[in-house]
């Protein structure tokens, strides 16, 4: 079974420019969360999704955005992208059955490392 | 490495010993608790979990406490191994899993190191 595929794997923009990455969870989960890794805030909560519905967010500006298709699959943007920007952003998936399942069943890919210049 | 200038308590130990590392949680809310495990250069590998509910759950070779008193929940792993040099987070659920939504928020990190 596939783990969750996370493209590219490494990307350089400038400041200004705005990215998409791209998520594909493992087969047959529904719920796909996005974080943000940097050597000074550490993991951080961008946005879940669920059934193609963002059903929480963290405190990031508006330039992050997200979205999330009918196969699951998901993407988020960063537009007018900052230097601060620079960091490694992890997909997890799971599987998400309903009520009481538990976050632990969080499967994370190797994260888009994102270099702003 | 994607961890270069990152400040994170280290814990180094000897092959073979027993390893603890330790995490303070703020939320006192919060009902579900993970330990990560990330490996350089990849990305976070679920450990253990413990619901509030539970003061200790073990799992192959590793030991979740959880002290709700004090907010402070701790990683033991017995037997240290060559292959358990990471990262190890640990991660608070701060949406209730009632409601089956999930944020997790992690903690710094520590990095443990193994001496052969």
């Amino acid at each position: 079974k596939a783990g969750v595929t996370q493209t590219p794997r490494y990307l350089i923009k400038t400041r200004g420019q705005q990215v998409t990455l791209s998520c594909s969870p493992i087969s047959g989960h529904r719920s796909v969360s996005w974080y943000q890794q940097t050597p000074g805030q550490g993991l951080q909560f961008l946005f879940e999704y669920f059934s193609e519905t963002q059903r929480n967010k963290g405190n990031f500006p508006g330039r992050f955005s997200g979205r999330q298709f009918s196969n699951s699959r998901s993407e988020m943007n960063v537009s007018t992208l900052e230097l601060g920007d620079s960091a490694l952003y992890l997909c997890a998936s799971s599987l998400r059955s309903g009520a009481g399942v538990m976050a632990g069943e969080l499967f994370f890919g190797e994260g888009s490392r994102l270099t702003v210049l | 490495g994607e961890s270069v200038g990152l400040h994170l308590p280290t814990l180094s130990v000897q092959e073979g010993d027993n390893s603890i590392i330790n995490c303070a949680y703020s939320n006192s809310a919060s009902d579900y608790f993970i330990w990560y495990k990330q490996e350089s250069g990849k990305g976070p590998q679920f450990i253990i979990d413990i619901r509030s509910n539970m003061d200790k759950r073990q799992g192959q070779r590793v030991t979740v406490l959880l002290n709700k008193t004090v907010k402070h929940l701790s990683l033991q792993i017995a037997a240290t191994q060559p292959g358990d040099s990471a990262v190890y987070f640990c991660a608070e659920n701060i949406s209730p899993i009632i409601q089956g939504a999930q944020k997790l928020v992690f903690g710094q990190g520590t990095r443990l190191t193994i001496n052969p």
